[in-house]
């Protein structure tokens, strides 16, 4: 069964630094998405991607954040300057259509010192 | 807003009793309700959705909009159904997934 995949699946970066997240998507889905889950804390919505444009996102996806279909297959979120708050499991999802339901990735957990 | 309410954090059953995991949910407009289940050092997995109206290992989950609730039923527990379950919410159509904080569910042998 296809499967999202999430690279690397641990991440340790200083604070201030830049980070980039990887996401490998079901190839034939249109819909994408990230999540992140604060150590103790619910799931959280940042962004949707259609379209090659961003269609959705939360309060958290601020200037800092961004997400990118570079290679129509990669999925990724920069976070440009990581704060120690931005600590957190990140999962990717991805959809096949308005009627299909998300499919998660195991995640990346993102530890900033 | 959408907001969705799971009301325990843990839960702990013996094999073979019934299982409710409780889900409540606020939104004003027609939602799409989910059932995510997360196995030990596993993925998010999708278990239910209301639309589909079907069994997963055994799971059941009606949406009752009268009481704003989709709760998950099981009749009799197994010990594989230990994990963490999350209740979750989008408009219809593929939009963002609000989910409620988890229970982590324990079937005692």
């Amino acid at each position: 069964e296809p499967e999202v995949t999430q690279t690397p699946s641990h991440q340790v970066t200083q604070m201030g630094q830049e980070v980039i997240l990887r996401c490998v998507p079901i190839s034939n889905h249109l819909y994408f998405y990230w999540y992140r889950q604060i150590l103790g804390q619910k799931v959280e919505f940042l962004v949707s991607f259609y379209n090659n444009e961003i269609s959705e996102k939360s309060e958290i996806f601020d200037d800092q954040f961004s997400v990118e279909r570079p290679d129509g297959s990669n999925f990724t979120l920069k976070i440009r300057s990581t704060k120690l708050e931005d600590s957190a499991m990140y999962f990717c999802a991805s959809g096949g259509s308005s009627n299909q339901p998300q499919h998660f990735g195991d995640g990346t957990r993102l530890s900033i010192l | 807003a959408q907001r969705v309410t799971q009301p325990e954090k843990l839960l702990s059953v013996f094999k073979g009793a019934p299982v409710e995991l409780k889900c409540n949910y606020s939104y004003s407009g027609s939602p799409e309700l989910f059932w995510y289940v997360q196995y030990s050092r596993q993925r998010l997995q999708l278990l239910l959705r209301h639309i589909s109206r079907e069994s997963i290992k055994g799971f059941t989950a009606d949406l009752n909009k009268g009481e704003t609730s989709f709760h998950l039923k099981k009749p009799f527990a197994q010990e594989e159904d230990s994990a963490m379950y999350y209740c979750a919410l989008s408009r219809q159509g593929a939009q963002k997934l609000v989910f409620g904080q988890g229970t982590r569910l324990t079937i005692n042998p």
